[in-house]
This record gives structure tokens, C-alpha cells and sequence, in this order.
């Protein structure tokens, strides 16, 4: 079975541009979670997807949001881009149990 | 204050046992597990251990769980350089899941 993916990989920006980042789950996973990882604040949840609906959600701003279509990949999608949201954003799958299993991330720059 | 805390750097040397801690404040949460990061890589989980267990080995691996005072340990028997990486220590049910900041472990030959 192929494992999480995400692209791109690597991603430059510039403060005010928007970006949206992608995720493939692993097959038959219906569950999609997103996290922020920066050296400051560590690994942070940004929000869950499950069948198309946000089932949970972490505390960013508006700026933060995504959505999972029918085939269960998922999009993250960021708005007004500030310096601080350069990050490592990590996308992980799960069939809805307890183990997660992660991507490589996308590592965004915003400059 | 945080919900996860680890310290963040530890340095052993091959062969020798790695200790790393890690507290928690959520006594609610089901499951806690142990992820891995190495260099440009993602998280793997290494294991995870229920919240009614005390123990859990697993290979060179073993998880501690101290429900009372809320403290978790992974033990890596036998180290190896290969070991090297970011440990995370994460508490929670399901797919809402709390982290710790990460112990970088250094392995030195």
C-alpha cells in the first residue's frame, strides 16, 4: 500500500499571497489531520477532516482552512500569508482508529 | 502551560539505554504514544501504549506509563546511531492528538 503524500514538497511564498497544500491519505482511509510544526511551538493540530466533514479543530485563525473531497484527499488552504506560518505542515490518515500515519510534510517559506 | 512536555535534547552513546520522558496533563486521553522524526522525514509512530496498560515492550523498545503521576518513558535498549532523530511524545484519542516540543536524541559512537 502506497503511503501518505503530500505536495508539494517544498513551497516558497511571500507575505499576503494565499497557498494550499494537498494531501493523499493512505487507500481506504477516510480520515484526514493536519498539523504545524515550527521550531517554536512544536507540533500543533490544525484540523481533522472525516467523509468530506471537519470533524474537529485546533486553535488557528480563519486564515487556516481545508476541506476533504469524496476520494478522501484533502487540501489545506492558507490565506493572507504571514511570516510565521513558515512551517513544516504535516498531513496524516487514518482509517478512523487509533493510529495515524503521517506524510513527509510540506515545508512552506514565507518570505 | 502545555499540555505535553518532554526535555528537549538527549546524548548516549551506542550501546547504551535511552531514556526519554515525557508529562502529561489530559488524564482523559485513551491512548499516548511515541512518534519518530529523522532529518527532512514526517512522523512515524513508533508505538503507543492504552491508558489502562502499565508497560508495553515492543523489540528494543519499552513504554512506561505512570497513570498517577502522568508521566510516560520510551526506553530504546541497545542503542544505535541509527536511532538518532526527534522523539514526540503525544497524548489524545483518535485523530486529536497533543504533542510534546520533541527530544532530540544524539547517538555518539
Amino acid at each position: 500500500k502506497a503511503g501518505v503524500t503530500q505536495t508539494p514538497r517544498y513551497l516558497i511564498k511571500t507575505r499576503g499571497q494565499q497557498v494550499t497544500l494537498s494531501c493523499s491519505p493512505i487507500s481506504g482511509h477516510r480520515s484526514v489531520s493536519w498539523y504545524q510544526q515550527t521550531p517554536g511551538q512544536g507540533l500543533q493540530f490544525l484540523f481533522e477532516y472525516f467523509s468530506e466533514t471537519q470533524r474537529n479543530k485546533g486553535n488557528f485563525p480563519g486564515r487556516f482552512s481545508g476541506r476533504q473531497f469524496s476520494n478522501s484527499r484533502s487540501e489545506m488552504n492558507v490565506s493572507t500569508l504571514e511570516l510565521g506560518d513558515s512551517a513544516l505542515y504535516l498531513c496524516a490518515s487514518s482509517s478512523g482508529s487509533d493510529e495515524q500515519f503521517f506524510g513527509p510534510g510540506t515545508r512552506l517559506t514565507v518570505l | 502551560g502545555e499540555d505535553v512536555e518532554q526535555s528537549l535534547f538527549l546524548s548516549v552513546r551506542e550501546g547504551d539505554s535511552s531514556v526519554i520522558n515525557c508529562t502529561y496533563t489530559d488524564s482523559s486521553s485513551t491512548y499516548l504514544y511515541w512518534y519518530k522524526q529523522e532529518p527532512g522525514a514526517g512522523l512515524q509512530l513508533l508505538t503507543y501504549i492504552f491508558s489502562n496498560m502499565d508497560m508495553k515492550q515492543d523489540q528494543r523498545l519499552t513504554v512506561l506509563l505512570n497513570k498517577k503521576d502522568k508521566h510516560l518513558s520510551l526506553r530504546i535498549a541497545d542503542t544505535q546511531t541509527g536511532d538518532s532523530a526527534i522523539y514526540f511524545c503525544a497524548e489524545g484519542d483518535n485523530n486529536d492528538m497533543r504533542f510534546g516540543a520533541g527530544t532530540r536524541l544524539t547517538v555518539k559512537p
